[in-house]
């Protein structure tokens, strides 16, 4: 099974790029890349997800390597409403979803 | 929509009382889950059920137990509540296959037992 590796925590000043890394070495070939946020005492909200390309949307860009065995997500202009922590899922093949610990972005004013 | 919504929002429970907690989605889903997520930690799964009349275990399925009668409902249930079930407890739901489509949440239960 496919596991995920982030950095606990990050740092981002307001208004700049977040870049948030995550690794899973062991990802096979028909396995999904899914990110979501958490902020404080909310449910989970879906982000984005890719297999194979880069992905973009209205909140995010995946950048997904060749080999697949790490991405980043990118949040453009990262605002204080992005504090949250940040969690990389790889879909496991018995169809079960694993949350990890996750990253807690801080955005800095 | 609603979207995906969770009753009660809290409960104070002593050890060995009985509780359901109710998910509920009006969005046609096929698949809801049940995780439970402790301070500090990520979520994890407990049960999940990939169709009316189904249910299957996750991660920490021991001491809960879940019912999907109606498509649109997924019921958790503990029936002799222990203080490490003190935790806040999230619904999802998703229209396919989790792996190809987004997972909606409920805003959680906050329970807590003394």
């Amino acid at each position: 099974d496919a596991k995920t590796t982030q950095p606990p925590s990050m740092d981002c000043a307001e208004g700049r790029a977040a870049n948030l890394p995550c690794n899973h070495s062991t990802i096979s070939g028909n396995e999904y890349v899914y990110w979501y946020r958490q902020i404080h005492s909310q449910g989970p909200q879906y982000i984005i997800h890719g297999l194979k390309n880069n992905e973009t949307n209205e909140m995010a860009s995946l950048i997904i390597t060749e080999d697949r065995k790490s991405s980043t997500l990118i949040l453009p202009h990262a605002t204080l409403r992005d504090t949250a922590v940040y969690y990389c899922i790889v879909r496991h093949r018995d169809d079960k979803i694993i949350f990890g610990k996750g990253t807690r972005l801080h955005i800095l004013p | 929509n609603a979207g995906v919504t969770q009753t009660p929002k809290f409960r104070v429970l002593k050890t060995g009382q009985s509780m359901t907690l109710l998910c509920a989605q009006d969005m046609n889903h096929e698949y809801m889950y049940w995780y439970r997520q402790d301070p500090g930690m990520g979520l994890r799964l407990i049960h999940y059920s990939v169709g009316e009349g189904t249910t299957a275990k996750g991660e920490v399925p021991d001491g809960y137990n879940v019912s999907r009668l109606k498509k649109q409902n997924f019921l958790l249930g503990l029936e002799s509540a222990a203080p490490s079930q003190t935790s806040v407890y999230f619904c999802a739901s998703t229209r396919e296959r989790a792996w190809t489509g987004e997972q909606y949440f409920g805003p959680g239960t906050r329970l807590t037992v003394t």
